[in-house]
């Protein structure tokens, strides 16, 4: 069973500029999270979705950033405009249906300076 | 609210020795935990998980116990072995177990497992 697909695996932007991270999740996982997890602390859900609805957006930065899932599949994250607090690992994570363990991709590695 | 706590930053141990990981919690509706184990440049790896209904969970070398009157648990690996050492994480399901909610993680601790 492939695991949980994401990219690019780094990526190096100045403030104020965008960037968009995609995710592919384990095949039949309806439930997509994406986390960021800044250096020394634990991932921290950013936004949640159950096929292409969406679950939990509550800590996401809607000022800037911004999530979707079409088709109930891939995901995509993007922040706009980027700001140096942004500099963080993004790691997409999937679930199987009713499924407490969550499977985790190897994330995208953002610096923004 | 920092609801999953893990107070060690860093852990060293001897090759063939236990490494004991704690991690306290202050939600009594917590039932269900999760230890994930990070490589540098990798994605948490899930290693063990116990239901609040065990106070004793066993995967091989790795075994996690729950104290829910102390809202305390621990891992512990023996023998450990240099490949163990990683960023392991304690988390909890904010919903609790059945429930695919976000995870609540603890900051982590750093093992390192010396030849």
């Amino acid at each position: 069973e492939a695991g949980v697909a994401q990219s690019p695996r780094y990526k190096i932007i100045e403030k104020r500029q965008s960037v968009a991270f995609w995710c592919n999740p384990i095949s039949g996982h309806a439930t997509l999270y994406w986390y960021q997890q800044i250096l020394g602390q634990g991932p921290k859900l950013l936004i949640q979705f159950q096929n292409n609805g969406v679950v939990d957006d509550s800590q996401l930065p809607k000022d800037r950033f911004s999530a979707e899932r079409l088709k109930g599949v891939d995901s995509t994250l993007k922040i706009q405009p980027a700001k140096l607090e942004d500099s963080a690992v993004y790691l997409c994570a999937s679930s199987r249906p009713g499924g407490e363990t969550q499977y985790f991709g190897p994330g995208t590695r953002l610096l923004v300076l | 609210d920092q609801q999953v706590k893990q107070n060690s930053p860093s852990l060293s141990v001897q090759e063939g020795r236990i490494s004991i990981l704690n991690c306290d919690y202050t939600n009594s509706m917590f039932d269900y935990f999760l230890w994930y184990k990070k490589y540098p440049a990798e994605g948490p790896t899930f290693l063990i998980s116990i239901s609040s209904i065990k106070d004793k969970n066993e995967d091989g070398r790795f075994t996690v116990f729950l104290n829910k009157s102390a809202k305390h648990l621990s891992l512990h690996i023996v023998p450990s072995q240099p490949g163990d050492s990683a960023v392991y994480f304690c988390a909890a399901p904010a919903g609790g177990s059945g429930n695919t909610g976000k995870l609540i993680f603890g900051q982590g601790t750093t093992l390192q497992v010396k030849p």
